[in-house]
């Protein structure tokens, strides 16, 4: 049983390149979610999803997208890196969006 | 808007006590109130949920309780040990938007040997 999976675990970016940071969850949740997390902050939601084809924006959407075309996968991109997209970004899901959430383990992104 | 906070930021304190640790929310009307352990460089583990009818979750040494009246929960860690070093972190789902949670910024735990 894998959960919420995430990849990469780590990235290095140069200011302007692009990137689709992945997530893949098999447990069947309806909902999935996109957080970053900047140091010593609270977690900060940028889209979710709450089925497939289905996406809506969360607080922080600028320099973001995402696309929900099956059940399972939820990828995030980002167009234009800045510097001001350095952080960590965590994939979340849920079955109903009111029950718990399982969240995967991060990816570690570094804009320079 | 909710706004979920949680203090103090940090707290030490010796190996053996027991300690509570704060969340309060400005908005009663939610469906339930989760608490995460995250270690350093990792991801979230979520250590108990309480919905919106239940008064308090019990997980081992850990027991959370909830007040939707007063906007208020407490995580109590009985017996604390240095392997319970670690950000915990509140987060509420709230009636308003239930698609999404509301996270507070944590309080970063150490224990002490």
């Amino acid at each position: 049983n894998a959960g919420v999976t995430q990849t990469p675990k780590f990235r290095i970016l140069k200011i302007g390149q692009s990137m689709t940071l992945q997530c893949t969850q098999d447990m069947n949740h309806n909902y999935m979610y996109w957080y970053r997390q900047d140091p010593g902050m609270g977690l900060k939601l940028i889209y979710y999803s709450v089925g497939a084809g289905i996406t809506d924006k969360g607080e922080v959407p600028n320099g973001y997208n995402v696309s929900r075309s099956t059940t399972e996968d939820f990828p995030l991109r980002l167009e234009l890196a800045a510097p001001s997209q350095t952080s960590v970004y965590f994939c979340a899901s849920s079955y109903s969006g009111t029950d718990g959430y399982t969240f995967g383990s991060g990816t570690r992104l570094t804009v320079v | 808007k909710q706004e979920v906070t949680q203090i103090p930021a940090a707290l030490s304190v010796p190996e053996g006590e027991n300690l509570v640790l704060n969340c309060s929310f400005t908005d009663s009307a939610i469906y339930n109130l989760q608490w995460f352990r995250q270690d350093p460089g990792k991801g979230l583990t979520s250590l108990l949920l309480i919905q919106s009818s239940q008064r308090e979750q019990t997980s081992g040494r850990l027991n959370a309780s909830l007040d939707k009246s007063s906007g208020r929960s407490t995580l109590y860690i009985a017996a604390s040990q240095p392997g319970d070093s670690a950000t915990y972190l509140c987060a509420v789902n709230q009636y308003s938007s239930a698609s999404k949670i509301i996270f507070g910024s944590g309080t970063r735990l150490s224990i002490r040997p």
